[in-house]
């Protein structure tokens, strides 16, 4: 069965440090790989989108990994703040049924308090 | 450019009520998505339209549920009649294809069945 899963569920940090967020997903075959960035009351906005040969990609302050062979990726939050308060969805894409289709992470709620 | 649109932004119903939600796509996107997301979880797709053509349709529920794309522009969703636990955010995503093409989301509409 498709799935991705998040962790953690939620998470506090202050204002300048770093986090990091973890995507484990069970999808095949993998397509590739996407974070997105939700703020309350708007749409996801991508952050990132990693195939299958790709390690590391970095958007500003923020840091993907992929790691295709344990089917494991990571969000890294660099010198965080406040506009990072936001819900962030690990997204994979698998081609099934002859299109493709996503599957989503149920996010991770990160709060950066000053 | 200008984003996907999605009215109305919030709606507040009665159980066993009717309801109607509305979507523009971006200019030029053949393909088109709604996704329910409900409080905590991660979007759900419910359909697919590409063009004016249904791609997948397997998790609506079509008993109360139905969407339509006439015109392979606008698409609406309705809901009829609503239960409780149809409350949830409703987004709707375009992209060029079904290819590797980034999903662009709308700010949803929040529903909340009484």
């Amino acid at each position: 069965k498709n799935q991705v899963e998040q962790s953690p569920q939620s998470l506090i940090i202050l204002e300048g440090k770093n986090c990091t967020l973890q995507c484990n997903y069970t999808v095949s075959p993998f397509s590739n790989l996407r974070w997105y960035k939700q703020d309350t009351g708007r749409g996801p906005v991508s952050l990132t989108i990693m195939t299958f040969s790709e390690n590391t990609k970095s958007n500003g302050r923020y840091t993907a990994t992929l790691d295709a062979d344990t089917k494991q990726s990571s969000l890294h939050i660099t010198a965080s703040q406040l506009s990072d308060s936001a819900s962030y969805i690990c997204v994979v894409r698998v081609f099934s049924g002859g299109y493709n289709k996503l599957i989503f992470g149920a996010g991770t709620r990160l709060a950066v308090h000053p | 450019e200008a984003g996907v649109a999605q009215s109305p932004r919030y709606k507040i119903i009665e159980k066993r009520q009717s309801v109607a939600f509305w979507c523009n796509p971006i200019s030029g996107h053949a393909t088109l998505y709604w996704y329910q997301q409900i409080l905590g979880q991660g979007p759900k797709l419910l359909i697919q339209f590409q063009n004016n053509g249904v791609v997948d349709d397997s998790q609506l529920p079509k008993d109360r549920f139905s969407a339509e794309r006439l015109k392979g522009v606008d698409s609406t969703l309705k809901i009829q009649p609503a239960k409780l636990e149809d409350s949830a955010v409703y987004l709707c995503a375009s992209s060029q294809s079904t290819r590797n093409n980034e999903q662009f989301f709308g700010p949803g509409t929040r529903l909340t069945v009484l």
